[in-house]
């Protein structure tokens, strides 16, 4: 069982560029989340998945997209990207029990944008 | 809305000591609490959790945490801290609903 695993773990871009984040699971959870990580403020969430074909907004979801084509993959998308962009991306996990449910972590994944 | 706070930014102690991080929240009805811990470089993993029944809850790693609700209150404890402890603690509450808020966490240096 590998988990949660993110692709990739580094990334730098250049203001405008785009790209994609992988995250997979091989828990067969049903829901799965998206998390920005920067100094001072801990986890904010930014979009999730209830279920494949299913996604939502979380508290700071602009300038990013998902998709959840199959249920083990969430990926998050950065169209333009922008500096204020740079920080640490965690995707999570959690069986489909809404109520005081684990959420497991990948390692995340590390963004710069120049 | 629901909210965590966790007013102490870092806390250093000594190894051997005992160790109390403070989590603060606001939830309209009954909270579910949850600590987790982050190793550097590293994704954040459960410690504990409380949804019902006893209000001081047992986790891994000999930490306990106490839920007060008059308090409004999930305090983290640890009665002799070893220098793998050393990491950021982060409080988090939820319930009646698939979002979980996180605090700002708190960082722990553990000195010899």
């Amino acid at each position: 069982n590998a988990g949660v695993t993110q692709t990739p773990k580094f990334r730098v871009l250049k203001t405008g560029q785009s790209m994609t984040l992988l995250c997979a699971q091989d828990m067969n959870h049903e829901y799965m989340y998206w998390y920005r990580q920067d100094p001072g403020m801990g986890l904010r969430l930014i979009h999730y998945s209830v279920g494949e074909g299913t996604t939502a907004k979380g508290e700071v979801p602009d300038g990013y997209n998902v998709s959840r084509l199959k249920k083990q993959n969430f990926l998050l998308g950065l169209e333009s990207a922008a500096p204020s962009q740079t920080s640490v991306y965690f995707c999570a996990s959690s069986m489909r029990r809404e109520y005081a449910d684990t959420q497991y972590f990948g390692p995340g994944t590390r963004l710069t944008v120049l | 809305a629901q909210s965590v706070t966790q007013p102490d930014i870092h806390i250093t102690v000594s190894e051997g000591a005992s160790l109390e991080l403070r989590c603060n929240y606001s939830y309209g009805a009954t909270p579910y609490l949850f600590w987790y811990v982050q190793s550097p470089g590293q994704g954040l993993q459960l410690l504990l959790k409380y949804f019902s029944g006893d209000t001081l809850v047992q986790g891994i790693k000999g930490f306990e945490a106490e839920f007060k609700r008059s308090q409004s209150s999930f305090n983290l404890r640890k009665p002799s801290v070893h220098w793998s402890d050393a990491a950021e603690y982060f409080c988090a509450v939820g319930g009646g609903s698939e979002k979980v808020t996180f605090g700002t966490g708190t960082k722990l240096q553990v000195i010899p």
